[in-house]
């Protein structure tokens, strides 16, 4: 009965690869998160999307391109990967706003080689 | 701007000591803030959020509105208490704002 989930847990690639990261809520939740932590623990939102639309797009390159096909999922897609979008990414979702607690998935850890 | 400070990296206290971790923010307005902790291997989650004004795990976090203050308080850590600890600011942006996380290490 997991409410926030990702796949994959670990993803490991070349640099110049393609690759997505799926993430699932059965909380009945509107609101979405992506946030990237990097080496330093450091977290920081990275889109945000209520009931498919997009809230939030926290100057990220292009290349990271978000897809919400319906509200209980939001998936992170990357474009020609590199050295340093190696992060762990997490999942949230939120009953509404950013002011509703936050459920964060387990994380996702990408490594690029 | 908008912003949280930890400025703690990382806190030590032997268990059953007192422990306090910092936080400041930034924000002209009426903050909402949370606690939120990572324990090794599992996923982040809330810890306590200050309009609930409860006590989760015996911490306790008290908002300071005149030195812009959220810091998190437990008169006597326990070991299971180490973790990583982020105070999180939710202001006018419709984000969460985290700062950047206090390590705590509890020793026996």
């Amino acid at each position: 009965d997991t409410a926030v989930s990702q796949t994959p847990k670990y993803l490991v690639t070349q640099m110049g690869n393609d690759k997505s990261i799926k993430c699932e809520q059965n909380l009945g939740h509107d609101t979405m998160y992506w946030y990237k932590q990097d080496s330093k623990k450091f977290l920081k939102i990275m889109f945000s999307y209520n009931n498919k639309e997009l809230i939030i797009n926290e100057t990220v390159p292009n290349r990271f391109s978000p897809k919400s096909p319906d509200k209980a999922h939001l998936n992170l897609h990357i474009n020609s990967l590199e050295l340093g979008d190696s992060a762990v990414y997490f999942c949230a979702s939120s009953l509404s706003g950013s002011s509703d607690t936050q459920y964060f998935g387990p994380g996702t850890r990408l490594t690029v080689l | 701007a908008q912003r949280v400070t930890q400025p703690e990296k990382l806190l030590s206290v032997f268990k059953g000591a007192p422990v306090e971790l910092k936080c400041n923010y930034s924000y002209s307005g009426s903050p909402e803030l949370f606690w939120y902790v990572q324990y090794s291997r599992q996923r982040l989650q809330l810890l306590l959020r200050h309009i609930s004004r409860e006590s989760i795990k015996g911490f306790t976090a008290d908002l300071n509105k005149g030195e812009t203050s959220f810091h998190l308080k437990k008169p006597f850590a326990q070991e299971e208490d180490s973790a990583m600890y982020y105070c999180a600011l939710s202001g006018s942006t419709d984000k969460l704002i985290f700062g950047t996380g206090t390590r705590l290490q509890v020793f026996p």
